[in-house]
């Protein structure tokens, strides 16, 4: 699976939108890019994945750029449960695929 | 839906004990199954795959003999850490395939003294 990079961390303010990036410059065509969250000591949430078309759903946002090199994930109003670290994968379809985890990045959001 | 549990969420035992750990997904049958293992402020490592009715791919430099992983059913994973160490002492998270996009319990926080 091709890596992917984020930022170690970022913050923002309650209320207002979270736009966290990765760059994944090396990705194939057939691999989507998934994005997972991880509370404190919980297991890592799905929000959200795609191909190439953005996405949206009750959660999050996902701009996938023309390209395909580099995607945002954006929190419309972020309040203060998500404060997490953001996982962003990519992953080829198929029964023999799995995630690989990297670092993420840790959001903070502040009151 | 897409919910996936674990039992127990903590355990301690003595060094040289085996513990289970079990993998249910609750409101759909997986056919894959994985565990994951995360130490302290790092992050998730995949162990191993399991298939259910075969036997558990594992991970370099995973011991497939102290993880013992058995997937008897489309709804039950169990994860066996056998003569368990301080050394093993960790958080381990399954997770279960719905389609396309995995799904991951909530944990269980092992202790071994």
């Amino acid at each position: 699976d091709a890596k992917t990079t984020q930022p170690p961390s970022m913050d923002c303010a309650e209320g207002r939108a979270a736009n966290l990036p990765c760059n994944h410059s090396t990705i194939s065509g057939n691999e989507y890019v998934y994005w997972y969250r991880q509370i404190h000591s919980q297991g890592p949430q799905y929000i959200i994945h795609g191909l190439k078309n953005n996405e949206t759903n009750e959660m999050a946002s996902l701009i996938i750029t023309e390209d395909r090199k580099s995607s945002t994930l954006i929190l419309p109003h972020a309040t203060l449960r998500d404060t997490a670290v953001y996982y962003c994968i990519v992953r080829v379809t198929g029964a023999n695929s799995k995630l690989t985890f990297g670092k993420g990045i840790t959001l903070s959001v502040r009151p | 839906g897409a919910v996936v549990s674990q039992h127990p969420s903590r355990v301690i035992c003595k060094s040289g004990t085996s513990v289970k750990i079990e993998c249910r997904s609750l409101d759909f049958q997986a056919t894959t199954m994985f565990w994951y293992r995360q130490f302290p402020k790092k992050s998730l490592m995949l162990m191993a795959t399991s298939n259910e009715g075969s036997k558990a791919t594992y991970e370099q430099g995973v011991e497939k003999d102290k993880f013992l992983i058995n997937h008897a059913s489309l709804t039950l994973s169990t994860l066996t850490v056998t003569s368990a160490h301080p050394e093993d002492s960790s958080f381990y998270i399954c997770s279960a395939r719905s389609r396309e996009t995995q799904y991951f319990g909530p944990g269980t926080r092992l202790l071994v003294l």
